[in-house]
């Protein structure tokens, strides 16, 4: 069985600081990971995803995510957050890629 | 080249009827799955179809069905409506369906379903 918890439903940060939204997952498998972006009244746009290559994944936009076994942890990670990072965002897991197994989202606030 | 697009983008029903929402792959993709996402809740799975066949089935009731046509668009099917069935639905196609394939998802921007 596969899940994904994302701690923090909302996050708000000030523009320029670092942004961290986390995600946690199960896998009875080794997992493929995902991140993706959700813009108001939009569809989802993939950020990022970690297919068991380099555990350090970087994506679109200045993301990146770290994939930690151990920890069974995908957190995603930006240096310095803008305006138009402000949306929501939702970490996913699959074992083949045809399944998606969504958290239930973070909604990131930039603070000017 | 044009994204996955679906139609209709809003749909107003009343409970007990029945829907259709559309949706039509990128060029090339031969694989469509359904997601349904609540208000305030991730996307959950509902179906998925590659070359005409159902390959996938998510934990929705016998009232929800899909099926593919021979140029890879798809219709999703809901019958006798009930409130909570409101949500965004959101199809996404690939290019292939293969474990462990490089290849990602494309999401379209979904149907807004309302059910009063």
């Amino acid at each position: 069985a596969q899940s994904v918890t994302q701690l923090g439903s909302h996050v708000s940060v000030s523009e320029g600081a670092l942004v961290l939204l986390r995600c946690n997952y199960s896998s009875s498998v080794p997992p493929y990971l995902f991140w993706y972006v959700q813009y108001p009244n939009q569809g989802l746009q993939l950020l990022l995803k970690y297919t068991s290559a380099a555990t350090l994944v970087k994506g679109i936009n200045g993301f990146e995510a770290e994939f930690k076994k151990s920890e069974t942890s995908f957190h995603l990670t930006k240096p310095s957050a803008h305006m138009s990072d402000a949306a929501e965002y939702f970490c996913a897991v699959s074992n083949n890629f045809n399944k998606f197994y969504f958290g239930s989202g973070t909604k990131l606030n930039v603070k000017p | 080249d044009a994204g996955v697009t679906q139609s209709p983008t809003h749909l107003i029903k009343t409970r007990g009827q029945h829907v259709t929402l559309r949706c039509s792959p990128i060029s090339g993709h031969k694989s469509v799955s359904w997601y349904q996402q609540v208000l305030g809740q991730g996307p959950q799975f509902i179906f998925q179809y590659y070359e005409k066949e159902e390959r996938g089935r998510g934990n929705f009731p016998d009232r929800f069905s899909a099926r593919q046509f021979p140029n890879y668009s798809s219709e999703l099917n809901v019958n006798a409506l009930l409130l909570g069935d409101s949500a965004l639905y959101l199809c996404a196609s690939s290019l292939v369906l293969s474990q462990g394939s490089s290849y990602g998802y494309t999401f379209g921007s979904g149907t807004r379903l309302t059910v009063v």
